[in-house]
């Protein structure tokens, strides 16, 4: 294993469409988490996964924001009607929870452009 | 509330050595994540402490104080590849990370 893949790498669309990426975290890990980060900030925390069971959501997240994890193993965050301000690039991470080590590591991103 | 301070930018000659320090105040504490990121490409993790101390790991060392709420990412013997932004983050008691902004380090010859 390789570690953790995203797809797209970039994904350019026009304002009010729909998209959706896809994250491949590293096979034993049993946390995923998407993040959301612009130019100069740190990620922002959007939503995680431990296992098929989605845990927290962002409060800040709005309701054209969903993510899946249908069997646990990849995941899915669509995007509806998307808007200007959701042009950033989408960070997923995954873990694997033991003890109290939590240690996440990134997938490349998925950079999305919205026109 | 959940705060991560560390500053914006930071310049160092290549060969020197650079200390960039990190104050968190978070709900609960279960460790402090140290991360490396390069421009348009993901963060890749560098160090943890979970106890007072310091962890050397080749150039890169860190260090922790709890009581203080306080860590530092040293880096050695500088190299023109380390240019790049370094994240602090705290894992909080519901074992999320809390990040800080990053530090943008800038290295010249």
């Amino acid at each position: 294993d390789t570690g953790v893949s995203q797809n797209p790498r970039h994904k350019i669309t026009k304002r009010g469409q729909n998209v959706t990426f896809r994250c491949d975290p590293i096979s034993e890990h049993n946390r995923l988490y998407w993040y959301r980060q612009t130019l100069g900030q740190g990620p922002e925390f959007l939503t995680y996964f431990q296992n098929e069971a989605q845990l927290e959501k962002s409060r800040l997240l709005s309701d054209r924001f969903s993510a899946e994890r249908p069997k646990g193993s990849f995941s899915t965050l669509e995007i509806q009607r998307t808007e200007q301000g959701d042009s950033a690039m989408y960070l997923c991470a995954s873990s694997l929870l033991a003890g109290t080590t939590d240690t996440q590591y990134f997938g490349p991103g998925t950079r999305l452009t919205v026109l | 509330g959940q705060n991560i301070d560390q500053p914006t930018e930071m310049t160092a000659t290549e060969g020197a050595i650079v200390q960039i320090n990190c104050t968190y105040q978070t709900s609960g504490f279960n460790g402090l994540f140290w991360y490396q990121q390069h421009a348009a490409e993901a963060p890749t993790f560098l160090s943890y402490n979970v106890l007072d101390g310091l962890e050397e790991k080749g150039r890169f060392s860190s260090f922790l104080s709890r009581s203080k709420g306080y860590s530092y990412l040293l880096l050695k013997e500088l190299q023109m590849k380390d240019s790049a932004s370094y994240l602090c983050a705290s894992l909080d008691s519901n074992y999320q990370l809390i990040w800080g902004a990053g530090t943008k380090l800038i290295i010249k010859p």
